[in-house]
């Protein structure tokens, strides 16, 4: 069974440019999350689906972080502009059905680099 | 202030000898327990999670973990480590107390180094 896919592997722009971050969950779980893993640091909710309703994105910068899950599957989160501080991992798991405490599969991340 | 601790940054260990990762806890009411290990360039992968039950808990890799309340810890051991076991390990939790985002939240880490 494939397990979370995240691509680009790393980023690497320069501030004030916009990007994006896909992410293709295990295929059945309708769960979706993204997290932000600054260095030296453990992972950050930014927001979680529910098939395609973002259900918790009480944390995503909304000002500049944006995402979407259009038909319930993979999704994308896009930064614009990026700025300096934006420097991290992007995590992007999957669960079967957000139940309370259910296991979390995670992807590799996204390394993105703004300078 | 509710939070998860690791209090150790860095741990080095030599192969064969035996491990244990602290962590821990507070918050007001026991939350739900778990330690992710996340190798260089993979994803965070789940070692083991306590709910409820038995305190000492059976992870895959070999690796347990023992809650303590007392002590509001939930520490990683690992009887003999291989080399391979070198990754940077998380304990998380997702608090059950009111007033806390039931999410799971992370420790910050310890990173773990195996000498030969």
């Amino acid at each position: 069974e494939a397990g979370v896919v995240q691509s680009p592997r790393y980023k690497i722009i320069e501030k004030k440019q916009p990007v994006a971050f896909w992410c293709n969950p295990i295929s059945g779980h309708n769960t979706l999350y993204w997290y932000l893993q600054n260095l030296g640091q453990g992972p950050e909710l930014l927001i979680r689906y529910e098939n395609e309703e973002a259900v918790d994105d009480s944390q995503l910068p909304k000002d500049r972080f944006s995402a979407e899950r259009l038909k319930g599957v993979d999704s994308t989160l896009k930064i614009q502009p990026a700025e300096l501080g934006d420097s991290a991992v992007y995590l992007c798991a999957s669960s079967p059905r957000g139940g309370f405490g259910e296991t979390q599969y995670f992807g590799p991340g996204t390394r993105l680099l703004v300078l | 202030a509710q939070s998860v601790t690791q209090p150790d940054i860095h741990i080095t260990v030599s192969e064969g000898a035996s491990l244990e990762l602290r962590c821990n806890y507070s918050y007001g009411a026991t939350p739900y327990l778990f330690w992710y290990v996340q190798s260089p360039g993979q994803g965070l992968q789940l070692l083991l999670k306590y709910f409820s039950g038995d305190t000492l808990v059976q992870g895959i890799k070999g690796f347990e973990a023992e809650f303590k309340r007392s002590q509001s810890s939930f520490n990683l051991r690992k009887p003999s480590v291989h080399w391979s076991d070198a990754a940077e390990y998380f304990c998380a939790v997702i608090p059950l107390s009111s007033g806390s985002a039931r999410q799971l939240t992370f420790g910050s880490g310890t990173q773990l180094t195996v000498l030969p």
